[in-house]
């Protein structure tokens, strides 16, 4: 079992639709990256978050260091945000070793 | 050119071959990274360069032997690799926050080097 796990693995909605994909972690952590990757292999950082919730335009992060789990929401969905969004998470304070979640490709059709 | 840039972004190599990927941070950055990225798994931390120096080197095989000469440029020489070293090559950099490593640093990604060992 990864200890960074990513849900749903692939996922097809409709233009406009709300969206969801959650990242669950097994382990202590200091924080935690949403990232996107477009085809062709380049990697954006969209959040690092460690508590709370963060907002950026259609998209927002949440983390519940409790129950060890965020969620990458995105509203009102278009084409454009077809991509694989791939959640990490950094174990110590300071430290620098990512851990990778799978990713979860996300198709949006017109 | 500003971020992250990694050159060539395809390269196809035989298993006797020696090549090189180039990794440039026009960031002013003091970290450098390697990963990897093969089909349907996710991403492995490779090697991390600190101020030049290599800090962490993930259990990766002698035939990736990573260069570091100053901050700003980051190497992976290839050697004799297998058709299963198939995979895209991410360069990163980031800004640590003083020796203490205080703090949690993001990582700006370069496009990746997708390699192809025949």
């Amino acid at each position: 079992k990864n200890e960074v796990e990513q849900s749903p693995q692939n996922l097809t909605a409709q233009e406009g639709e709300f969206i969801t994909i959650n990242c669950s972690y097994s382990v202590g952590i200091s924080a935690l990256h949403w990232l996107q990757q477009h085809p062709g292999g380049g990697i954006v950082s969209l959040f690092m978050l460690s508590s709370g919730k963060k907002k950026h335009g259609r998209l927002i992060a949440t983390i519940n260091i409790q129950e060890k789990h965020s969620s990458l929401h995105i509203t009102a969905s278009h084409p454009r945000d077809s991509a694989v969004y791939i959640c990490a998470v950094i174990s110590g304070e300071g430290a620098q070793k990512l851990v990778f979640g799978q990713g979860t490709r996300l198709t949006i059709n017109p | 050119e500003t971020g992250v840039t990694q050159t060539p972004r395809h390269l196809v190599m035989g298993m006797t071959n020696k090549k090189s990927l180039k990794c440039e941070q026009h960031l002013g950055h003091n970290a450098m990274y390697w990963y990897k990225q093969s089909a349907k798994k996710p991403l492995e931390l490779m090697f991390v360069y600190n101020f030049k120096e290599q800090t962490e080197n993930n259990s990766v095989p002698s035939r990736f032997s990573p260069e570091c000469p100053n901050s700003s440029h980051l190497f992976l020489h290839l050697h004799t690799l297998q058709p299963e070293d198939s995979a895209l090559y991410l360069c990163a950099s980031s800004q640590r926050s003083g020796t203490s490593g205080r703090g949690t640093d993001t990582q700006y990604f370069g496009p990746g080097t997708r390699l192809t060992v025949l």
